[in-house]
């Protein structure tokens, strides 16, 4: 079956950086794009943006572009989510979601940052 | 930015009954060829979202029926009837149709 797993949690402090996996089985990586949402504690969904899976391509929205890094290891059927610089801003839990329509999502991976 | 207005906020709901969550957006989704890329999602207490209705009335496979969802242009509704324990959580509205994609800010389905 279809399934995202994504790396444990994580506790870092400002100005750190933390790299975020997400490894898709059940289905043929490449053939699907990557989506990256935030959630913040007690609050809602945020789009952060995509990287289309077959060209490494990643696109950002507005308010993830610069201290966030999507990338592959296509060999491994992974995406990563990189953040630099933490910010006390930055504490959520990240998801990794799966195609258009978001269809599948992984378990999230929750970020601390914390002095 | 397209916004996604979600009403309502908190929804108390007695087991059995019907409810009906609206999602209308800041412009219309009906994107240049011709689809309208407006879905829903379910987020139950402690897990990740999942979808539950696509392109606006498409129901995701092993949905029930229960669920069901409307709408054109900028107004969009989910129903749900014969609510059941495991539809509790937070109903999250998505639009694909422009960049940046954008969620409803999210309604809490709660027992009455």
């Amino acid at each position: 079956q279809i399934q995202l797993v994504q790396s444990g949690p994580e506790l870092k402090k400002p100005g750190e950086s933390v790299k975020i996996s997400c490894k898709a089985s059940g289905y043929t990586f490449t053939d699907y794009a990557m989506h990256w949402v935030k959630q913040a504690p007690g609050k809602g969904l945020k789009w952060m943006g995509w990287i289309n899976t077959y060209t490494g391509k990643p696109t950002y929205a507005d308010d993830f572009k610069g201290r966030f890094v999507f990338s592959l290891e296509a060999s491994a059927s992974t995406a990563n989510l990189q953040i630099s610089n933490l910010k006390n801003e930055d504490t959520a839990t990240y998801f990794c979601a799966r195609g258009k329509v978001m269809d599948a999502w992984g378990q999230g991976a929750s970020v601390t940052v914390s002095s | 930015d397209v916004v996604m207005t979600q009403t309502p906020v908190s929804l108390p709901v007695s087991l059995g009954g019907q409810a009906s969550i609206s999602c209308r957006s800041s412009q219309s989704l009906v994107h240049s060829n011709g689809n309208t890329y407006l879905h829903w999602y379910l987020q139950k207490p402690g897990q990740s979202p999942q979808l539950l209705i696509y392109r606006v009335s498409n129901r995701f496979s092993g949905v029930p029926d229960r669920f069901s969802g409307s709408g054109s242009g900028t107004d969009f509704t989910l129903k749900i009837s014969r609510v059941e324990p495991e539809d509790l959580g937070d109903y999250y509205c998505l639009q694909s149709t422009h960049f940046p994609w954008t969620f409803g800010g999210g309604t809490k389905l709660e027992l009455k």
